[in-house]
């Protein structure tokens, strides 16, 4: 069983849809959330970084935690075109220099 | 404003034939990582330098190699590459505590 899980869609989607993307993972000892986009032959762009259990917003973007069911999601509203890429989740037990441990990555399209 | 580079973008090389990736940054970061990345996979941490101490990964092979000559600059060698290593190479960097920032990546194709 991987450490963490991510569905690696496709995941297509119309324009100004409500995007869900999920990830849960096995190891209680992750304290330290992140999710990457990642376009097209480019690397990985910090999206959204958090510590435990709740919620952090940034724009249309929504991070949820809950440690409880080892569950993380990441919202997008609005979703536009640009929105267009692979979805990293990524997660680590401290915040020092750590290894990250990746999902898979779920491929989105947003439709215009 | 670009904060971690690595150059070349793009690297062909020959099966065996010895490569250097380069990375810098313009961010002062302690913590300089390299991992590799596959098509349609995540990223794998092969080793990282915390500072001027090296920490490699239980599973990165021989065949792969870091310097790290200042707080700057950071390169992965390649001894023997072979076509399995054909991949992304990913630069990322971090404070002591913090989120790791990553380069644009450098594709290595091995002919």
């Amino acid at each position: 069983q991987k450490e963490v899980e991510q569905d690696p869609g496709p995941l297509s989607v119309p324009e100004g849809a409500i995007v869900s993307l999920n990830c849960t993972y096995s190891n209680s000892a992750f304290q330290y959330f992140m999710w990457y986009r990642q376009y097209s032959r480019k690397g990985p762009e910090l999206l959204m970084y958090t510590y435990s259990s709740g919620n952090k917003e940034d724009g249309r973007f929504t991070a949820q935690v809950d440690k409880s069911s080892k569950y993380i999601s990441l919202f997008i509203r609005d979703s536009q075109p640009s929105d267009s890429a692979t979805y990293l989740c990524a997660m680590t037990r401290s915040q020092g220099a750590q290894k990250l441990v990746f999902g898979q990555g779920t491929r989105l399209t947003i439709n215009p | 404003d670009a904060m971690v580079i690595q150059n070349p973008r793009y690297q062909v090389t020959q099966f065996g034939k010895p490569v250097t990736l380069s990375c810098s940054q313009t961010l002062n970061h302690n913590v300089m990582y390299w991992y590799q990345q596959k098509s349609s996979q995540a990223p794998k941490l092969l080793f990282h330098y915390y500072d001027k101490d090296f920490n490699n990964e239980a599973d990165t092979p021989d065949n792969f190699q870091s310097r790290r000559p200042n707080t700057s600059f950071c390169f992965l060698d390649i001894r023997s590459p072979g076509l399995g290593d054909a991949a992304m190479y990913l630069c990322a960097t971090s404070a002591a505590v913090g989120e790791q920032f990553f380069g644009p990546g450098t594709r290595l194709t091995v002919l």
